[in-house]
């Protein structure tokens, strides 16, 4: 079984200030932990991913994540936020078992105001 | 080209019409998806097909019939749709299933169901 949560529905934040988009996951084997982003009226796009190696991981748009499995979370953060990061993120994790099949969380919606 | 295209942009369909939802990659890769997503909410899994061979069927309704045609087309047959079938229908595709590869999304179908 695998599920994902993201404990805040939105974030609001000032731009040029740093912003953190929460994730925690459970699942009974290792997991792959995924950032898709989505702007009104489009598909999701990818951000970033957690396979295995280094717990930081980078990605696009000056976006990073960083994988802790003592606290089975993957939060996404990016030091300093642009108005054009306003959109809805989604936190996804699938197991190397579960081909093809991801689970996503509810979804944040992250506003960066000027 | 990392593009997955959908067509159409908008569809609206009365309870007894036939219609299709086309989807389309040409990034060679060899697994697709399609996801239905209401509105803020996360995408819902209903099909993959690995290979053009269906591999996961999420206990979706018979009025929803996939097609993979080829590796690089994917089709969503809808039939006797009810007005909660109203919504954005997302084509994605990764580069196989066997791996954690992340998804390409297209912009989505957006189906209105009267």
């Amino acid at each position: 079984a695998q599920s994902v949560a993201q404990p805040e529905d939105q974030v609001n934040v000032a731009e040029g200030n740093p912003l953190t988009v929460k994730c925690t996951y459970s699942v009974s084997g290792n997991p792959y932990l995924f950032w898709y982003v989505q702007y009104p009226n489009r598909g999701l796009q990818f951000l970033l991913k957690y396979i295995t190696g280094d717990n930081l991981v980078k990605g696009s748009y000056g976006f990073e994540a960083e994988f802790n499995k003592s606290q089975t979370s993957f939060h996404l953060k990016k030091p300093s936020a642009l108005v054009s990061d306003s959109a809805l993120y989604f936190c996804a994790v699938r197991l190397n078992t579960n081909a093809g099949k991801s689970t996503f969380g509810d979804g944040t919606t992250l506003t960066v105001k000027p | 080209d990392t593009e997955v295209t959908q067509t159409p942009k908008h569809l609206v369909m009365g309870m007894t019409n036939k219609k299709s939802l086309k989807c389309e990659q040409h990034m060679g890769h060899r697994a697709m998806y399609w996801y239905k997503q209401k509105a803020k909410k996360p995408p819902e899994l209903m099909f993959v097909y690995s290979y053009e061979k269906l591999s996961i069927n999420e206990s979706v309704p018979s009025r929803f019939s996939p097609e993979c045609p080829n590796s690089s087309l994917l089709n969503l047959h809808l039939h006797a749709l009810q007005p909660e079938d109203s919504a954005l229908y997302l084509c994605a595709s990764s580069q196989d299933t066997a791996e954690p590869y992340e998804q390409y999304f297209g912009p989505g179908t957006r189906l209105t169901v009267t």
